[in-house]
Order: structure tokens, then C-alpha cells, then sequence
């Protein structure tokens, strides 16, 4: 039972563009959502998050969008940079356990 | 320390072998997590301790595995008989949640395990 999917498993935007990262969730209780990025060899590391009360998230060039009717977030990167390439993780929690259920990645490929 | 720390950062154990597995979280953060990614595959959650509640248990896929956490500090997770399937990097991660609960977590560099 995949709580957090993340469909597409690979992604490749031009430098300069916008890379669209998507995401779709299953459990209605999930109330906070973060992405992550993950280097090769190296643990993942935090992003950016957004809580449910919120629809947008905006740090720098990674903006976060929630559709809780549709279950849907997705990560934009703008412009995208080929330091960007990485697998994308996708992650949804309760806020009564704090529990972190993870998506299963997008490799993202910025080509110069 | 400053971050998660885990260790071996490698294993490569023979088929049948119990492997012990440890992960020292960031100091004062109540929440632990476990989780394994196989060769191309994502992250999937094994076990998840906080504070003093029992832990959540729920991701682990046998009874050859099974973890503990002395009261907020150094985790182990092990796993006994390995098989070959078990071959995955397992990595560790830490948080500190507010009164909501919601909150990133932080990952170690995980360890690799080779099962052979």
C-alpha cells in the first residue's frame, strides 16, 4: 500500500527552465509534506515543506504547491541548474506521530 | 554531534549472518527513524521511535529484523540470517518534533550492506 507516489521516475529539463517534480497521496490525515534531494552515496537532505493549511511555499527557486482535494503536491525549480540533478523525494506525515512515509523518487537531469 | 551519524558506513556479510547496525541520532531529538533503499528503489520506512511511545514497528518486513533505542540517544537496528534480498543502503534519520509533530527530518550518510 503506497501512501506517496511519485510517478514519474526520471525527469530532463534544459538549464535555464522550469523542472516540475509531482507528487500524489493516498491518506487524507497527512498534514505536512516536505521534498527532499538525494545526492548519490550521501543521506537525503531537506528541501522545502509545506503544511495543509497552506497551498504554496515559495523559498528562492524551489516553490511547493498543494491541492488537498486532489491529493496532489508538486516541487518547481526555477531556473532549473545541472546542480539540481538528483533523485527527488517526495514525503507526507500525521501530525498526531510525526511518522515520515517517503515517496519512491524522481531522478531529476538538468542538461547544460 | 553535529549531524546524524551511522556506522559501518559499509557491510559486507555472508548469507546467514546476523549484522548490527548503528545510528547516533543529533542530541535532543526524540524522533528516530529507520528506513532501507534497495538498488533503485525508494525509501522505505522500517521502524520509527518517539520519546517514550511505544515504537512504531509496522514497516519492518520480518522477524529478522528488529531495533532498539536507548531513551533518546543511539540506535541499532539488526538484522539476523541475512539473506540476499537484505542487500540495501539502510539510513537513519533524526528530528525533533514541536507540539504539532511536524517537522524534517535529518539523514545520515546510511550504511550500505552486502549480503553475499
Amino acid at each position: 500500500d503506497q501512501q506517496v507516489k511519485q510517478n514519474s521516475p526520471s525527469l530532463s529539463v534544459q538549464e535555464g527552465r522550469i523542472s516540475i517534480l509531482n507528487c500524489d497521496y493516498t491518506n487524507s490525515m497527512f498534514d505536512y509534506f516536505l521534498w527532499y534531494k538525494k545526492y548519490p552515496a550521501e543521506g537525503p537532505t531537506f528541501l522545502i515543506s509545506i503544511s495543509s493549511i497552506k497551498d504554496k511555499n515559495e523559498d528562492g527557486r524551489f516553490t511547493v504547491f498543494l491541492n488537498k482535494s486532489a491529493k496532489h503536491l508538486s516541487l518547481h525549480i526555477v531556473p532549473s541548474q545541472p546542480g539540481d540533478s538528483a533523485v527527488y523525494f517526495c514525503a507526507a506525515s500525521e501530525g498526531n506521530t510525526g511518522k515520515l512515509i517517503f515517496g519512491q523518487g524522481t531522478t531529476l537531469q538538468v542538461k547544460p | 554531534g553535529a549531524g546524524v551519524s551511522q556506522s559501518p558506513s559499509n557491510k559486507v556479510t555472508e548469507k546467514g549472518k546476523d549484522v548490527e547496525l548503528r545510528c547516533d541520532p543529533i542530541s535532543g531529538h526524540t524522533a528516530l527513524y529507520w528506513y532501507r533503499q534497495r538498488l533503485g528503489q525508494g525509501l522505505e520506512f522500517l521502524i520509527y521511535f518517539q520519546g517514550n511511545s511505544a515504537p512504531d514497528k509496522s514497516g519492518l518486513p520480518s522477524d529478522r529484523f528488529s531495533a532498539e533505542r536507548t531513551g533518546e540517544s543511539v540506535s541499532t537496528l539488526t538484522i539476523q540470517r541475512t539473506q540476499q534480498e537484505d542487500s540495501a543502503v539502510y539510513l537513519c534519520a533524526s528530528s525533533s518534533p514541536g507540539r504539532a509533530m511536524n517537522t524534517e527530518a535529518f539523514f545520515g550518510q546510511g550504511t550500505r550492506l552486502t549480503v553475499v
